[in-house]
């Protein structure tokens, strides 16, 4: 069983600052993770992806993201924040080995402040 | 190279009608996902196809829903008798291999039942 928790909403930063969406998972077996941004009226879009490389992803856009299998977390962060951010963004787990299996969480709106 | 198209956008159907949202896949792509998100959720998985064959519907209800990728043109999510409870956003993907390679998403249809 896989499950995924955005621990956060909504989140609002202003414009130059950091960007912190968290994420926890569950799994049984190693998972893989990932991040998907979704701008109004559009798809996702792949941020960036973890199966089990280096700890620290980098993603598009200078978007990163740190797996730590101790808190189970995989939380996704930009030093700082451009307008053109402001999306939807949701984390997703599958620890099984096809896109069918994928679990979305439900979904962090960021909210850019000018 | 255009991305995944879906089409109509937004569709608008009275409850007992049926509903046909159409994916066209990616050049080059012939594995396609149906996804449905419901307000304030994420993505569930509903179906996984390939050219002619449904590899996984686990996430499809039994009934009303059905789910073709026929040798030639788009794929076709199909609603029968829609009601309320079937308005949502379903988001087609696609990727050139099954497992976890990269998926790419629509824009998505927009189904309100009335």
């Amino acid at each position: 069983a896989q499950s995924v928790t955005q621990l956060d909403s909504h989140v609002s930063v202003s414009e130059g600052t950091p960007v912190l969406l968290r994420c926890n998972y569950s799994s049984s077996y190693s998972p893989s993770l990932f991040w998907y941004v979704q701008h109004p009226n559009k798809g996702l879009q792949l941020l960036l992806k973890y199966t089990s490389a280096a700890t620290l992803v980098k993603g598009i856009n200078g978007f990163e993201a740190e797996f730590k299998k101790s808190e189970t977390s995989f939380h996704l962060t930009k030093p700082s924040a451009h307008m053109s951010d402001a999306a939807e963004y949701f984390c997703v787990v599958t620890s099984n080995f096809g896109n069918e299996k994928l679990t979305f969480g439900t979904g962090t709106r960021l909210t850019i402040i000018p | 190279n255009a991305g995944v198209m879906q089409n109509p956008r937004h569709l608008v159907r009275r409850r007992g009608q049926e509903a046909r949202l159409r994916c066209s896949p990616m050049k080059g792509h012939s594995h396609v996902y149906w996804y449905r998100q419901l307000p304030e959720e994420g993505l569930k998985f509903m179906v996984y196809l390939q050219k002619e064959n449904i590899i996984d519907e686990s996430g499809m209800p039994k009934e009303r829903f059905s789910a073709e990728f026929p040798k030639e043109g788009p794929s076709i999510l199909r609603i029968q008798q829609v009601v309320r409870g079937d308005s949502a956003a379903y988001f087609c993907a696609s990727s050139p291999q099954g497992g976890d390679s990269p998926l790419h998403f629509g824009n998505g249809t927009r189904l309100t039942v009335t």
